[in-house]
């Protein structure tokens, strides 16, 4: 498919577990950003990859969060001993180039920690 | 620290009608922004942008307009659609920066 795709769509784990979401940018764009959507909250930033650039991770919320973006497609997003205010979904977008103009999203990780 | 803001969670509007849905900004230095509709279980998409050079920018039944003085912009749809039911997130960023800045979006719903 052409666009960005998101796995899995959906993830319950326990308190504690580590979790990890995987995202495929399109092909060709250099720019790849996370964020998440918790209940009644706007998209929060978390990180963003450009190129082979060193990542922006301003946005990451704890130690907790960490991303990786290897060969500068594919990225993981893992999530270590998450706590029930992870509960969100998360969402994966890339773009062609730098700035964060007219990002196009993936559906999504609905990530639930009970 | 929300710096766009969408302050009506939803609206509803009858097919054919007008839906104007707003959005306010704190930061004086946002110079790019744009505007997102989300379906269930989709992600965001684009939908229609503007920069802080011009007021107004249109796009079929779509059109942004933006008041710098007042931080405040908003879409407007004309005439709106079922299909248009949606939420739309207002977003921001300044150029060349690395982060889209969302608001928490409007649940549109329009009326058959």
């Amino acid at each position: 498919g052409a666009g960005v795709s998101q796995s899995p769509s959906n993830k319950v784990t326990e308190k504690g577990k580590d979790v990890e979401l995987r995202c495929d940018p399109i092909s060709g764009h250099t720019a790849l950003y996370w964020y998440r959507q918790s209940l009644g909250q706007g998209l929060e930033f978390l990180i963003y990859f450009q190129g082979n650039s060193a990542p922006d991770k301003s946005g990451l919320p704890s130690d907790r969060f960490s991303a990786e973006r290897t060969g500068g497609s594919v990225s993981t997003l893992t999530i270590q001993r998450t706590q029930q205010e992870d509960s969100a979904v998360y969402l994966c977008a890339s773009s062609k180039g730098q700035g964060a103009e007219k990002l196009f999203f993936g559906s999504g990780t609905q990530l639930s920690v009970l | 620290d929300q710096q766009v803001k969408q302050n009506s969670p939803s609206l509803s509007v009858q097919e054919g009608r007008i839906s104007i849905l707003n959005c306010d900004y704190t930061n004086s230095m946002f110079d790019y922004f744009l505007w997102y509709k989300k379906y269930p279980a989709e992600g965001p998409t684009f939908l229609i942008s503007i920069s802080s050079i011009k007021d107004k920018n249109e796009d079929g039944r779509f059109t942004v307009f933006l008041n710098k003085s007042a931080k405040h912009l908003s879409l407007h749809i004309v005439p709106s659609q079922p299909g248009d039911s949606a939420v739309y997130f207002c977003a921001a960023s300044v150029a060349g920066a690395n982060n889209l800045f969302f608001g928490t979006g409007t649940r549109l719903t329009v009326i058959p």
